[in-house]
Order: structure tokens, then C-alpha cells, then sequence
């Protein structure tokens, strides 16, 4: 167990739909960091927020977004969504910002887009 | 981020040491070693890290090369729960982007 909660662990949603992604860091842990899964892209970096603000962006979506809460909890929001977004979504925290840090992930959620 | 190379596939009897090999010759000075490794489907998992010397942890060792342009992640003695795919990532020290470049790992396959 790393420490990192996420829910849901599946999801079923239709095309077009919206979903929040919530993800809770480990304790202490400033940086939060999401990926996304699929099978013909492999583990992709999406976006990276540290103690609130983002602090990184890899390659996400425009219909894609973050955020990071006060409680430091955050939330990855998928709208319109499309068949090809249906992946494995994970969530890691480390506890600084710098990369040599190193990351813990959580269990992970199912997304599938109908 | 530099770039690595790994086997795509490998063997290991239980209880055994695994030895997974990873190249990465154009590691610039500020760069450290990272392995993780994904047990199907469940999130990845940090297994060690380093720079220039050799680093034992529980869970693994990691040998780096006197160049340091290429590693070998050991368990000393391999389980069935080992098996996963195993990634050898390359970062950077500070700066640029905080996100993991996952390639394609090599998977570990444990044999009772």
C-alpha cells in the first residue's frame, strides 16, 4: 500500500460525457502528479501540481484539467469525452518538487468511455 | 531526459537473483538512475534510485557503471510476486518537467 488513495476504481461513461478523478497524496506529500495508461500509448505523464499551483504539464488533452486543493487532494476532470480516453488513470505524490524525488503511485482508476 | 534501452522480455527461477540490465549511454552528469516496476494493472512502484554509487535498498540493489552509461537493478532472491514489467527511467537533477518518461520496460517473468 503506497499511501495514495484514488476513486473511483472503475468507471463506465458514455462519449461526450464529463468525469472528476479524485486522488488523495500520501500524508506530507506537496506534489501530485497524474498519468494516463492506455494500451497502443503506454504510461503517459499528464500534469503535475505542487502545493497547489501546477507545476508541470505533460501531454494532456485540452479537455482535459487539474486542480489541487488547500487539503492538497486534486482532481483530474475529463470532458467531452472520446472511446480513445478510455484508460487506466493514476495518480502519484511525492513530498518535494524536484524531480530526484521519488513518486508513489496509487491503485489507479478504470476509465471506460462507451 | 536521456534515453534507455532494455531487454523487452527475461526469465528468472525462483529464488534466484534477477538481473535486469538497462543502457543508457548519453546519461548526462546530473541525471539519476530510477527503477520502478508495475505488477499488472496496479499503479507503478518505486524500487531505488541513484546517481554515481552503487545503492541497496529492501526491496533491490542498483549497480551503476563506472561511466554511468549503463545499470543493473538485482533482486537478490526472486519470488513469483516479482513478476512485472520493470522500467529503468533516467532524470534529471532539477528543472524542466517533474513527470516520469516511462518507455517500454522489460517484463520479469519468475519460473516456479
Amino acid at each position: 500500500d503506497s499511501g495514495v488513495t484514488q476513486t473511483p476504481k472503475h468507471l463506465i461513461t458514455a462519449t461526450g460525457q464529463r468525469v472528476t478523478l479524485r486522488c488523495s497524496p500520501r500524508s506530507g506529500d506537496l506534489s501530485v502528479y497524474w498519468y494516463q495508461q492506455s494500451l497502443d500509448q503506454g504510461l503517459q505523464f499528464l500534469i503535475q501540481y505542487y502545493n497547489g499551483e501546477e507545476r508541470a504539464k505533460g501531454n494532456i488533452l485540452e479537455r482535459f484539467s487539474a486542480q489541487q486543493f488547500p487539503d492538497l487532494h486534486s482532481e483530474l476532470n475529463l470532458s467531452s469525452l472520446e472511446l480513445g480516453d478510455s484508460a487506466l488513470y493514476f495518480c502519484a505524490s511525492s513530498v518535494g518538487r524536484q524531480p530526484y524525488y521519488e513518486q508513489y503511485f496509487g491503485p489507479g482508476t478504470r476509465l471506460t468511455v462507451t | 531526459d536521456a534515453k534507455t534501452t532494455q531487454p523487452t522480455s527475461m526469465d528468472c527461477a525462483e529464488g534466484r537473483a534477477a538481473n535486469l540490465p538497462c543502457n543508457h549511454s548519453t546519461i548526462s552528469g546530473n541525471e539519476y538512475v530510477y527503477w520502478y516496476r508495475q505488477i499488472h494493472s496496479q499503479g507503478p512502484q518505486y524500487i531505488i534510485h541513484g546517481l554515481k554509487n552503487n545503492e541497496t535498498n529492501e526491496m533491490a540493489s542498483l549497480i551503476i557503471t563506472e561511466d554511468r552509461k549503463s545499470s543493473t537493478l538485482i533482486l537478490p532472491h526472486a519470488t513469483l510476486r516479482d513478476t512485472a514489467v520493470y522500467y529503468c527511467i533516467v532524470r534529471l537533477s532539477g528543472g524542466g518537467a517533474d513527470g516520469l518518461t516511462f518507455g517500454k520496460g522489460t517484463h520479469l517473468i519468475i519460473q516456479p
